[in-house]
């Protein structure tokens, strides 16, 4: 079945620095989606359109193109932590076939 | 705006013992309903794919026996796991979408499962 990779699989920052998340799939598509899920569990949303501002979090992008989508946090908060997951949409039967996820922490 | 509420947020059984979650959709027609397990450490695995007035998909390691599903109108969903053992634990996620509008899924607040 089609596949999701994530890197890294985790990532330590000074809060201020920017970081890039990258996600690779084993079919060409756009249809894809990030989501931030905060220690706790709840995941939420970050984008639903390429290269369109996600709601909810203002310093972040997601620039997706073929087989590859990355997500760049910007200004990087203690807040950001969590892990990010990127999730390829099979359109044709509306099944998510999420990535490893991208564990980030981000020290004051 | 779309929303899903999940319950319950967190629980406990007994080895051998069953448990229930369910799912509620807000502000939108849940066509399809989607269940995941979050093993601890891991990413999140389908278990499901559940359409209205189609029969449940069950991915491979998922049986209906282990994980019954129901999903009998457009605002509800739920999910039995049943003689919960030691590897049932983790976080179980439902997610919902209108199909029809060929919308995003909404995801739930997750039920974390302790087996005890």
């Amino acid at each position: 079945g089609q596949q999701v990779q994530q890197s890294p699989a985790s990532l330590v920052l000074q809060e201020g620095e920017n970081a890039e998340l990258q996600c690779s799939f084993s079919i060409s598509t756009n249809q894809v989606q990030w989501f931030y899920q905060r220690p706790g569990g709840r995941l939420i949303g970050l984008s639903y359109i390429p290269g369109m501002k996600p709601t909810g979090k203002q310093t972040s992008s997601t620039v997706t193109k073929g087989r590859h989508s990355s997500l760049t946090i910007s200004s990087s908060q203690t807040t950001d932590s969590g892990t990010y997951f990127c999730v390829l949409n099979n359109n044709a039967g509306a099944k998510l076939t999420f990535g490893g996820g991208t564990r980030l922490t981000v020290r004051p | 705006g779309a929303l899903v509420y999940q319950y319950p947020r967190r629980t406990i059984c007994k080895s051998g013992t069953s448990m229930r979650m369910e799912c509620q959709a807000v502000g939108f027609q849940a066509t399809s309903v989607a269940w995941y397990r979050q093993s601890p450490q891991k990413t999140f695995e389908l278990i499901a794919l559940s359409t209205v007035n189609s029969a449940i998909k069950y991915e491979q390691n998922f049986t209906q026996e282990k994980f019954p599903i129901s999903h009998p109108n457009l605002s509800f969903s739920s999910m039995t796991v049943l003689n919960a053992y030691l590897e049932d634990r983790g976080l179980y996620l439902c997610g919902a979408r209108d199909q029809t509008s060929n919308s995003d899924y909404t995801f739930g607040s997750g039920t974390r499962l302790l087996v005890i």
